[in-house]
Parts: C-alpha cells; structure tokens; sequence
C-alpha cells in the first residue's frame, strides 16, 4: 500500500508566478490535509478537504491560495503570484473516515523556494 | 479555537537517559493526542498516539501520559539512542477534525 504521494518534491518559482503542489492520499483514504512548515518551525493547518467539498480552510490565507480535491485526481493547493513568504514545506496529510478515524499519515512534503 | 503549548523547545540528553517532552492544550473537547517524530528534510511520522478515554500508553521505550483535568500531556523516551535525535511535535485533535501541533521540540542525544 502506497504511502502518500506528493509532487514536486522541490519546487523553485520566481515571484508573481503560479505554483501548484499536488497529494495523492493513501489508497482508501479521502480525507486530506494540508500543512505548511516555515524553517525552524511547526506545522500549521491550513486546510481539510474531502472528495469535492472543502471541509475547513480557516488557516488557509484569503487571498492568492486555493485548495480542491476534485472526484479523480490529486488534491492540488494552488498558490497565485507567490511572494517570498510563500517560502516554506507545504505536507499533505490523509486520513480514511475523519471524525472516526483520527491518524493523519504524512506525505514526503514540497519544499516551494520563491526566488 | 485549539491552542497547544509544548516545552521545552530544545532538549539534549546523554545516551542511556530519558527525555521528556510536555504539551498543554487549551479545548477540553479534544479526544485525540498523537505525537510525531520529524528528522531533518523528512516528513513527520506518527510514532504513538493517546485518546482521551485512557491515561497512559506504551510502546517499547517510549510512553505518553494524558491529564484531562490538567489539559497536559507528555512524551517519555527511555534508554534514549543518537537515532531519537529528531524534532518532536506534540498535537491536538479536536471536533472540528482539526489537528492543532504545538511548536516541536528538538531532542539531540549526545553519544
């Protein structure tokens, strides 16, 4: 059983450009989450999302990030003309039932650097 | 919403000690504590968890302990080895299917 799968493991953007980061949840799982980690410091939530229904995007920044997790397909966090304090670790986390089942299983991360 | 305080933010211990890592949480309806272990450039990993409904856990050398009076819970690491040097997050899971992570704390075991 595959563990969680994100891509790009690195990626590197100039400033205003788009970046996309993609997470393909463990096989069962349609819970996902994702986290960002700035250098030297813990995880913070920023989104939860079912198959097609965004369930809780209270850390998710207003403007400029977006989040889906659509019926076929990665769930994909979508970040619009990045600036440098974008820069950071974003992990996706999934887990099988949600309320019944709380263990969050990690992915291996996407390290964004804006340039 | 849920706030989780975790002490002390650096820890070193000599090989063959315990560590001890503590985190308060502030939402008394938070039923789940799990505990992970991140190594440096790696994702973090579940390494014990705790539910609201038992006090105490153990798995080989390491345990965790849960106050729900006090809001407190805490990781235990015996006979600690240079391989358990790693930065540890403490977090909190609340209704509102929200994992809430303290500030980590990272553990160098000296050889």
């Amino acid at each position: 059983n595959a563990g969680v799968m994100q891509n790009p493991r690195h990626l590197v953007r100039r400033r205003g450009q788009e970046a996309r980061l993609r997470c393909s949840p463990m096989k069962g799982h349609s819970h996902v989450y994702w986290y960002r980690q700035l250098p030297e410091e813990g995880l913070k939530f920023m989104v939860y999302l079912q198959k097609e229904n965004i369930i809780d995007e209270s850390g998710m920044p207003k403007e400029r990030f977006s989040a889906e997790f659509p019926k076929e397909g990665p769930s994909i966090l979508r970040i619009q003309q990045v600036v440098r304090g974008d820069s950071a670790a974003y992990f996706c986390a999934s887990s099988p039932f949600g309320k019944a089942s709380y263990e969050q299983y990690f992915g291996p991360g996407t390290r964004l650097t804006v340039t | 919403g849920e706030n989780v305080e975790q002490h002390p933010s650096t820890l070193s211990v000599q090989e063959g000690d315990s560590a001890v890592i503590k985190c308060t949480y502030s939402d008394s309806a938070s039923n789940y504590f799990p505990w992970y272990k991140q190594e440096l450039g790696k994702r973090p990993q579940l390494i014990i968890d705790i539910r609201s409904n038992v006090g105490e856990k153990k798995d080989q050398r390491i345990a965790v302990t849960l106050n729900k009076t006090a809001k407190h819970f805490s990781l235990h690491i015996t006979e600690t080895q240079p391989e358990d040097s790693a930065v540890y997050f403490c977090a909190a899971y609340n209704a509102g299917n929200m994992l809430t992570f303290g500030g980590g704390t990272r553990l160098m075991v000296k050889p």
